[in-house]
């Protein structure tokens, strides 16, 4: 099973919305990844955690807010967010951060009015 | 940091013919490269990969060769099918093992 999943598939939040993502894994990866990716563009890295540890963070704003509350799951909690964050959210796991294959999600699809 | 680039940004042939997509990278540390294909409203999906220390890697329809000298490497897709048609995107990973991805080639085989 190489199954990322994802949930929900849409969002759609106003800018004074909470919300969250959610990402789950049961390949005993230990390294997941937050990806944004706009339209017609490649996937941009926000995230890497490792062993449930926040390992890298692309100088993303504050208003996204990773957690990892074990292993296979990984949540990423929105806040007052803007027009311009409205993008597809991917999610990846590999077995390790030093192992080749990242395997993404189908992606949650974020539109913020 | 690493700069990947990626050629064709689009792409066309006829169903049976081959695409060949090409991308350059500018870190000499990036030692591994995937390309991931995506069709519409879904992740990438990975299709095949090479480390530095191999020249060339196939697999059925789709090989991949990469010339670490002059820093490039490229898909070659044979025997084209309507399902090959998605957007392909090639990334490079550097020693601090994160992804950098190339612009993304849409490709369309035309039956």
């Amino acid at each position: 099973d190489t199954e990322v999943t994802q949930t929900p598939k849409h969002l759609v939040m106003g800018m004074t919305n909470k919300k969250s993502l959610k990402c789950e894994q049961h390949m005993g990866h230990r390294a997941m990844y937050w990806y944004k990716q706009k339209a017609k563009k490649p996937p941009e890295l926000m995230f890497v955690y490792s062993y449930e540890k926040l390992s890298i963070n692309e100088s993303v704003p504050s208003r996204f807010s990773p957690e990892c509350p074990n292993s296979s799951l990984l949540n990423l909690h929105l806040h007052a967010l803007q027009p311009e964050d409205s993008a597809l959210y991917l999610c990846a796991s590999r077995f390790e951060v030093s192992t080749d294959t990242q395997y993404f999600g189908p992606g949650t699809r974020l539109t913020v009015l | 940091g690493e700069n990947v680039e990626q050629h064709p940004s689009t792409l066309s042939v006829q169903e049976g013919d081959s695409a060949v997509i090409k991308c350059t990278y500018s870190d000499s540390a990036s030692n591994y490269f995937p390309w991931y294909k995506q069709e519409l409203g879904k992740g990438p999906q990975l299709i095949i990969d090479i480390r530095s220390n191999v020249g060339e890697k196939k697999d059925q329809r789709i090989a991949v060769t990469l010339n670490k000298t002059a820093k490039h490497f490229s898909l070659h897709i044979t025997e084209t099918q309507p399902e090959d048609s998605a957007v392909y995107f090639c990334a490079a990973e550097t020693g601090a093992n994160n992804l950098f991805f190339g612009t993304g080639t849409r490709l369309t085989v035309i039956p």
